[in-house]
């Protein structure tokens, strides 16, 4: 089966950097992204990697590695308005373009 | 641009009735996939639409179903409604022609079945 893990949850502070972590074990991938869903709101799209290496994109960044399974999304210089769930979700190779595994979500708290 | 629209955005239901969800595509997208968000499981992939045609459907019961029309509007239906079918449904949609693919959200369908 598919199985992508994250940490349920996570604090920081106003200010800080904080790592959040993906590991995923498919058959097959074809690509890597990352959400944010504030509560009672839609997920948005942050980033897409699907070649190792970093992406940069303002104060967000997000990593892969296909040989570990392994990607992590960066938020720097972080702000109240960061508080919000992470979804980490993986496009599936042999699989429909749309078609996403999701893992269950970081919740992300920022503190003054 | 007008973003994925989806209908009702609330209802309530009773065990045993069905329900039907409606979401409209960003203007030009033609690929509509739906989501099943619960606090326990998460997003869980229900159906992906391209063109009319189901390209792909995950791992839910019959009960489920879903048709896109020709103007990429999507609908799903859940039939014999259960308790444990409660979840924000989302839509979303995608012009796949892009380096990402990246899915659009709508703001979601909540159900709650009593």
């Amino acid at each position: 089966g598919q199985n992508i893990d994250q940490p349920t949850e996570m604090t920081a502070t106003e200010g800080a950097i904080v790592q959040i972590n993906c590991t995923y074990q498919t058959s097959g991938f074809n690509g890597l992204f990352w959400y944010q869903q504030h509560a009672g709101e839609a997920p948005t799209f942050l980033s897409y990697n699907v070649l190792d290496g970093l992406e940069e994109k303002g104060r967000f960044s997000s990593f892969l590695s296909r040989s570990k399974g392994y990607s992590y999304l960066l938020l720097k210089e972080l702000q109240m308005k960061d508080s919000a769930s992470y979804l980490c979700a993986v496009r599936l190779a042999n699989s429909g373009y749309s078609t996403l595994t999701f893992g269950k979500g970081t919740m992300l708290l920022v503190s003054p | 641009k007008a973003g994925v629209t989806q209908t009702p955005r609330y209802l309530i239901k009773t065990r045993g009735q069905q329900v039907t969800l409606s979401c409209s595509p960003i203007s030009g997208h033609r690929s509509v996939s739906w989501y099943q968000q619960t606090p326990g499981q998460g997003l869980q992939f229900l159906f992906e639409y391209f063109s009319e045609t189901q390209r792909n459907k995950g791992n839910f019961p019959g009960r489920f179903s879903g048709r896109q029309f020709s103007n990429s509007r999507s609908e799903m239906n859940v039939s014999t409604l259960e308790l444990g079918d409660s979840a924000l449904y989302l839509c979303a949609s995608s012009l796949e022609i892009t380096y990402t693919g990246e899915l659009f959200f709508g703001e979601g369908s909540r159900l709650t079945v009593l």
